[in-house]
């Protein structure tokens, strides 16, 4: 089955800097990859994903890049702000429709 | 009410007691989904329902239970847990739970936090 690495488990910056979350995975076949947000007390919520076809995709401050042949995709997050603190989960979901999840990244943003 | 809702919040149950959780989405999806969600673990998916007809049941232990009797409520029935099972549950929907990777987008609710004592 797909096997999904995420790093790092906890990131903290500086409000203004830029956060990049890296996952990998194993399944070649894998063909879509959201990103959800986990605030403190609610459920995932997705911000971003991206298909197997496209290499990038931004949507103001928040990017995620994937490189089909390394098998790596990442979520950059701009101009941080302390309202993006939250755990980030990234997913890959294989040909028979199932979602495998990483194991989360704490991200803190100083004020 | 939108989105998917999810009761209790939180509860605490003996490992003799019988208790269910409930789930229940406004946003007219075919899909629902049942997650664990423990510390420093992926999520993992438990039970997928498609148009009513369960489609997906990830070698769950028999004490975890799930009825959906229509496509807008989804339950899990919890009878003799373990310490173990102690985690938080998420319910989720999506549109189909086939098709385009658009149509299968999960929509979580806040989740069910499960103390087992």
């Amino acid at each position: 089955g797909e096997n999904v690495e995420q790093h790092p488990s906890t990131l903290s910056v500086q409000e203004g800097d830029s956060a990049v979350i890296k996952c990998t995975y194993s399944d070649s076949a894998s063909n879509y990859f959201p990103w959800y947000k986990q605030e403190l007390g609610k459920g995932p919520q997705l911000i971003i994903d991206i298909r197997s076809n496209v290499g990038e995709k931004k949507d103001q401050r928040i990017a995620v890049t994937l490189n089909k042949t390394a098998k790596h995709f990442s979520l950059h997050i701009t101009e941080t702000q302390p309202e993006d603190s939250a755990v980030y989960f990234c997913a890959a979901r294989n040909t028979g429709n199932q979602f495998y999840f990483g194991t989360g990244t704490s991200l803190t943003v100083i004020p | 009410e939108t989105g998917v809702t999810q009761t209790p919040r939180h509860l605490v149950m003996g490992m003799t007691n019988k208790k269910s959780l409930k789930c229940e989405q406004h946003l007219g999806h075919n899909a629902m989904y049942w997650y664990k969600q423990s510390a420093k673990k992926p999520l993992e998916l438990m039970f997928v329902y498609s148009l009513e007809e369960r489609v997906e049941n990830n070698s769950v232990p028999s004490r975890f239970s799930p009825e959906c009797p229509n496509s807008s409520h989804l339950f899990l029935h919890l009878h003799t847990l373990q310490p173990e099972d102690s985690a938080l549950y998420l319910c989720a929907s999506s549109q189909d739970f086939a098709g385009l990777a658009g149509a299968n987008v999960l929509t979580f609710g806040a989740g069910s936090r499960l103390t087992v004592l």
